[in-house]
């Protein structure tokens, strides 16, 4: 049973569009977390939520939307696409804070054309 | 700002070989300090954290990490390298509620 499962796992989609990403955690985690990677592999934090409630939220720009429906799901929506958005995404989740370990999905590969 | 430097973008190692990978971080209170790893095309895997207490703290897959609050450095070693332990190595610390990640160092070994 994968821990944290992101999907989908390759996205490839033109300027302007709309697109969601999605992630589910079955570790009963109450912290959820979205990183991106870019293409020179730095990573860094864009929101987390614990139980359902957004508790960092870094400068992105607000065409960037997380949604927790639950605190098993956080998912991450994007309006008009950008070519800078192109990136690997990566969901996260840790018991309580960011000082525990984290558990990631295998991320979601996001190509803008 | 809290901050970790990770000054190698790659290492490489022979098999068998002892390797280490360097992290130095800045001075901020009592850092919580992590390694994580990057496999190809796969998520990141925690290896580590120190918190407090032992200098050495050991991890997964054979690998340990060395604070040295004088140097301000916590290196991650492992005394025998595998060909498997070829990926992706991020230094991180905590910083304001959050994970700050070091650059990454790529670290490669050949057989």
């Amino acid at each position: 049973d994968t821990a944290v499962s992101q999907t989908p796992k390759y996205l490839v989609t033109q300027m302007g569009n709309d697109k969601s990403i999605k992630c589910e955690q079955n570790l009963g985690h109450d912290t959820m977390y979205w990183y991106k990677q870019d293409s020179k592999k730095f990573l860094k934090i864009m929101f987390s939520y614990n139980n359902k409630e957004l508790i960092i939220n870094e400068t992105v720009p607000n065409r960037f939307s997380p949604k927790s429906p639950d605190k098993a799901h956080l998912n991450l929506h994007i309006n008009s696409l950008e070519l800078g958005d192109s990136a690997v995404y990566f969901c996260a989740s840790s018991r309580q804070t960011a000082n525990e370990k984290l558990f990631f999905g295998s991320g979601t590969q996001l190509s803008v054309l | 700002a809290q901050s970790v430097a990770q000054p190698e973008d790659q290492v490489n190692v022979a098999e068998g070989n002892p390797l280490t990978v360097k992290c130095t971080y800045s001075v901020s209170g009592n850092p919580y300090l992590f390694w994580y790893v990057q496999y190809p095309n796969r998520g990141l895997q925690f290896l580590l954290k120190y918190i407090t207490g032992d200098n050495l703290v050991k991890g997964s897959y054979g690998f340990e990490a060395e604070f040295n609050k004088s140097q301000t450095s916590f290196h991650l070693k492992k005394p025998s390298a595998l060909v498997s332990d070829s990926a992706l190595y991020f230094c991180v610390r905590d910083g304001g509620g959050k994970l700050i990640f070091g650059q990454g160092t790529e670290l490669s070994v050949k057989p």
